[in-house]
């Protein structure tokens, strides 16, 4: 049973271009999270998605950040005109129905230049 | 809105000894819950504990909760290098729709062998 997956690990992006974060959730999980680390920081909640629905986006910048999770395929985090300020480490949880315990993907860090 | 907050912010100990985390949180809670980082790495579960319940163990983690105090420990028995990590408090705040989890800023723990 593989756990929860992103991709890229590493992503680096100039300013003004767009980035793209994946997110698999464990095999059976519908609640995904995403929430992003600053160096040296906690984990900041950003949006909770269910199937096809935002359910909570209070965490995400009104602005250029944009998140969903289709009925097929992965969860997609999307930052457009990146700024240097994005930069940072962006984190996945997946939960099951009980939605108690979250299980985190291993990260994508975004580098933008 | 409430956040998990640890202390100390970092905390250096020698392998063998004991270390004990403190997350001091601010509104009602379902749950809190206790993470592991390394260094550059996604976070793992380590330990989830109830509000109705006081104490838990799991192996060498032992973590308290005082609803009253709204804080939490974690302690780490007989430290070993390999516990060097961040450690994070999480709890869980039910909103409409389903849970939201909050994080705190994090413990440093470095074990020196």
């Amino acid at each position: 049973n593989a756990g929860v997956m992103q991709n890229p690990r590493h992503l680096v992006r100039r300013r003004g271009q767009e980035a793209r974060l994946r997110c698999s959730p464990m095999k059976g999980h519908s609640h995904v999270y995403w929430y992003r680390q600053l160096p040296e920081e906690g984990l900041k909640f950003m949006v909770y998605l269910q199937k096809e629905n935002i359910i909570d986006e209070s965490g995400m910048p009104k602005e250029r950040f944009s998140a969903e999770f289709p009925k097929e395929g992965p969860s997609i985090l999307r930052i457009q005109q990146v700024v240097r300020g994005d930069s940072a480490a962006y984190f996945c949880a997946s939960a099951g129905t009980e939605q108690e315990t979250q299980y985190f993907g291993p990260g994508t860090r975004l580098l933008v230049l | 809105s409430q956040q998990g907050e640890e202390d100390p912010q970092a905390l250096s100990i020698q392998e063998g000894e004991n270390a004990t985390m403190n997350c001091s949180y601010k509104t009602s809670i379902n749950n809190l819950q206790w993470y592991r980082q390394n260094s550059g790495r996604g976070l793992v579960h380590l330990i989830l504990i109830r509000s109705n319940e006081r104490e838990k163990h799991s192996g060498r983690l032992r973590v308290t909760l005082d609803t009253s105090k709204k804080s939490s420990s974690l302690l780490i028995t007989a430290s070993r290098a390999a516990d060097t990590a961040s450690y994070f408090c999480a709890t869980d705040q039910l909103n409409t729709g389903g849970f939201k989890t909050i994080f705190g800023a994090g413990t440093r723990l470095f074990v020196k062998a």
